[in-house]
């Protein structure tokens, strides 16, 4: 079975850092996306974690341990645009995903 | 460049009636999912297609039906639309192996 949770909403100053964290239970896990989602728009890709550790691609970065069934994002140099929902897809061996219910992140002047 | 495509974008329809939601893409990817979002959730996976004449059903399937007839194509029919399937519909890709998904922008639909 799937049980996915992540904070429902987070606030952040611009210029600051943030960290959106994913817990997760997922039979057959495989690795773990992170994907972006501006309002009434489509989730795009962010990251993928398959093995334990942190991966850093610009302002922004994900851990995974997959031990503990967490990961988390983080976001750095936080800008107006960042404002989006985050959503936490855990991936199975069988090719699917589950999402979360997503984080909305707002960023404040 | 490769994209995906649903259409259409908005839709009202009547109880009672059936739809079908487009999904095409040209990424050539055999992994194919329909997703719907409620306003302030995630994604739940409705069905899904590991290629040409497979499907699969996923976690809210019901009242749902899909065919994959070739790679590029897979519609998502509702036999007869009720209020609760009032949502935003999401159509992705992805190739085999576990990469990243690509989405279609999404198709509201309104059932009264």
């Amino acid at each position: 079975g799937q049980n996915i949770d992540q904070p429902t909403e987070m606030t952040a100053t611009e210029g600051a850092i943030v960290q959106i964290n994913c817990t997760y239970q997922t039979s057959g896990f495989n690795g773990l996306f992170w994907y972006q989602q501006h309002a009434g728009e489509a989730p795009t890709f962010l990251s993928y974690n398959v093995l334990d550790g942190l991966e850093e691609k610009g302002r922004f970065s994900s851990f995974l341990s997959r031990s503990k069934g967490y990961s988390y994002l983080l976001l750095k140099e936080l800008q107006m645009k960042d404002s989006a929902s985050y959503l936490c897809a855990p991936h199975t061996n069988a090719g699917k995903s589950t999402f979360g219910d997503g984080t909305t992140l707002t960023v404040k002047p | 460049d490769a994209e995906i495509t649903q259409s259409p974008r908005h839709k009202i329809t009547e109880t009672g009636r059936q739809v079908t939601l487009a999904c095409h893409q040209t990424w050539n990817h055999n992994n194919m999912f329909w997703y719907r979002q409620d306003l302030g959730h995630g994604l739940r996976l409705i069905h899904y297609s590991y290629g040409v004449q497979d499907t699969n059903k996923g976690e809210v399937s019901d009242g749902y039906s899909v065919s994959r007839s070739n790679t590029e194509d897979l519609p998502l029919t509702l036999e007869s639309a009720a209020s609760s399937q009032t949502s935003v519909y999401f159509c992705a890709t992805q190739a085999t192996g576990g990469t990243e998904a690509f989405f279609g922008q999404g198709t509201r639909l309104t059932v009264v």
